[in-house]
Formats: C-alpha cells, structure tokens, sequence
C-alpha cells in the first residue's frame, strides 16, 4: 500500500541551526501539508502546498519557515534558524485532491537543544 | 474559527467491551469532513474513520462507528469488541468544505485497554 515517508525520523539540532525535514508523498497525490505537535499536545496545521505554491498557512508559519517541492518527489521543510520551541514531532501529509482524506507520513521528531 | 474539542482526556475500557470517545466542533459552514484519526505509540497518524456532513448515515467501519449529530455539532467514535491494538491517542478533526484543506485537530483522548 502507498504511504507517505519521512526522513529521518529523529534530528537533533543546535538552536540557530538551519534544519530540513524530507517527505516523499504518495505519488500520484496533489496536496502535501506539514503539521507539528508539541509533546503532549494537539497536531496542529502549519502549512498546504499545492501545484507547487502555499495555498494556505496558519500563524505559525512564520518567515522561519519555508517549503519546496525541489523534483517531483520530495516535499520539503526548511526552519532557517531552529528555536528551542521548535522541537516537536512535524508531520507531513498529502492527499489525492481538496476533498479526499490525508494520509500522514510517520512524522520527523525534531529536538533542538 | 473552526474549533474542536474533546472533553475527555483519557479513556479505558476492559478488552472486548465497547467505548464511546466524545467530539464537539463548532462551526458556521454546513459542508464540511469530520475525521477521527489513531495515533499509536509510534505516533504515526492514522486514519480511522470519516464523515461527510451532508451525508446523514452514520460512517462504519468495522469495529469502528461514528454518531454523527449535526444539529448538535457533535461527532462520537464508538469502538466495538475492544482490542489492545486499540489502544492509542485518538484525535477528532475537522476539515472544511469550501476548499481549505487543513485539518483542524481535538486535543486528543488516550485510550487504555485493560486486559
């Protein structure tokens, strides 16, 4: 069965480090979309792409933050100089189109220290 | 804003029996997605069950049912002939009709199976 895949599944940064986080989508999936959750509390929307531009972001999704789809595969996110409030599990998701479910990849755990 | 709430922060049941968890969103739109999601300890998100507003028959499927009450804004996932395998956190979500497509997630219920 298709499934979204992250990597890598820990990363441990150094506060003010630059981080990427890697996603593959299903393939023949349009919408991708990044989300975090701080441990212990709820996933929380961060940002949706769509033919190859933001189509929405939450609050969150400040000028720290970028995304790219760099080939046809991978779908990307950049935080450009990590914050110790920035560790959280971030997970990546994509869906078929606007009306069909998301499927969620196994997330990326990310600690900045 | 779309909010959604769930009221009960942990939950637990004897193994084989039937649990209940609770959702209440609140919203203005009348088309819309209700979702409940599984998140085990390997925290990967899973799909559990889905809900269109505009359908009126309760989704299914198989262990897994909703109670879908519109009118009262409310979305209640029913697990039947509970399995340790059940156990998780569990997350009711809403996603608007209208084109945005972000999921907007409950604070979540963990659910024990007691053996």
């Amino acid at each position: 069965e298709p499934e979204v895949t992250q990597t890598p599944s820990h990363q441990v940064t150094q506060m003010g480090q630059e981080v990427i986080l890697r996603c593959v989508p299903i393939s023949n999936h349009l919408y991708f979309y990044w989300y975090r959750q701080i441990l212990g509390q709820k996933v929380e929307f961060l940002v949706s792409f769509y033919n190859n531009e933001i189509s929405e972001k939450s609050e969150i999704f400040d000028d720290q933050f970028s995304v790219e789809r760099p080939d046809g595969s991978n779908f990307t996110l950049k935080i450009r100089s990590t914050k110790l409030e920035d560790s959280a599990m971030y997970f990546c998701a994509s869906s078929e189109n606007s009306n069909t479910e998301a499927f969620f990849g196994q997330g990326t755990r990310l600690t900045v220290v | 804003a779309q909010t959604v709430t769930q009221s009960q922060p942990e939950m637990s049941v004897q193994e084989a029996e039937t649990v209940t968890l609770s959702c209440t969103y609140d919203t203005s739109e009348s088309d819309y997605y209700l979702f409940w999601y599984k998140q085990p300890p390997s925290r990967q998100m899973i799909l559990v069950i889905r809900q269109e507003a505009y359908k009126q028959q309760n989704a299914t499927e198989n262990r897994f049912s909703v109670n879908f009450q519109k009118a009262a804004k409310s979305f209640s996932l029913k697990i039947s002939d509970s399995q340790l395998g059940d156990a998780a956190m569990y997350f009711c979500a809403y996603r608007s009709g209208r084109g945005a497509q972000k999921l907007v997630f409950g604070q979540g219920t963990r659910l024990t199976i007691n053996p």
